[in-house]
């Protein structure tokens, strides 16, 4: 079974401009999500899809990152303007959605962004 | 008070040593508890899972949840170089829908030397 794909696996830009990141998830995982880890940090969710549909997005900053899962299969996270604040890992992760709680994530390698 | 509290270490073990890894919850409506490990720049990939008070061991790894106490522990008995890495802890709140939302800790950086 193939994992999570992302690409690309390293990104420089300098502040202001725009970025973008894409992830492929586990074929037949409908939960699809985009977390942010700074460094010496755990993982924050950013935004958090099931099939096309948005289900938490409480944490994304909606001024300058907006992200989309057009056919509930792969996934785009954008960043416009970008901050320095934004260097971290941005990693994806997908799921087979479960009652009582089982929601085995599966993560990507994740995408590490710097801004100069 | 963050809702997950992890000390990150770093932490340096000799060979076979027994390695523990703690964290505390500040939210009892927390039920689902894991433990995620993530080797140097790849993604976490899940070690443990567990719903209950009590222990549940896999091999070398030993997870513990104390829900009374709010605090949870990973054990690793016979530790090897292998085992360097970051521990992230993981907590789910029990609810229904299909909002699972993960909780991390900061994450333990392990380093087991030979």
């Amino acid at each position: 079974e193939a994992g999570v794909a992302q690409s690309p696996r390293y990104k420089i830009i300098e502040k202001r401009q725009s970025v973008a990141f894409w992830c492929n998830p586990i074929s037949g995982h409908a939960t699809l999500y985009w977390y942010q880890q700074i460094l010496g940090q755990g993982p924050k969710l950013l935004i958090q899809f099931q099939n096309n549909g948005v289900v938490d997005d409480s944490q994304l900053p909606k001024d300058r990152f907006s992200a989309e899962r057009l056919k509930g299969v792969d996934s785009t996270l954008k960043i416009q303007p970008a901050k320095l604040e934004d260097s971290a890992v941005y990693l994806c992760a997908s799921s087979i959605p479960r009652d009582r709680g089982r929601n085995i994530q599966y993560f990507g390698a994740g995408t590490r962004l710097s801004v100069l | 008070q963050k809702e997950v509290e992890q000390d990150p270490g770093p932490l340096s073990v000799p060979e076979g040593a027994i390695v523990s890894l703690n964290c505390t919850y500040s939210n009892s409506a927390f039920q689902y508890f894991m433990w995620y490990r993530q080797y140097s720049r790849k993604g976490p990939e899940l070690l443990m899972y567990t719903y209950s008070s009590g222990n549940k061991e896999d091999g070398r790894f030993t997870a513990q949840v104390d829900k009374s106490s709010k605090y949870i522990s990973l054990f690793i008995r016979d530790s090897q170089p292998s085992d360097s890495a970051t521990y992230l802890c993981a907590i789910i709140p029990h609810s229904g829908g299909s909002n699972y939302k993960l909780t991390f800790g900061k994450g333990t950086l392990l380093t087991v030397n030979p």
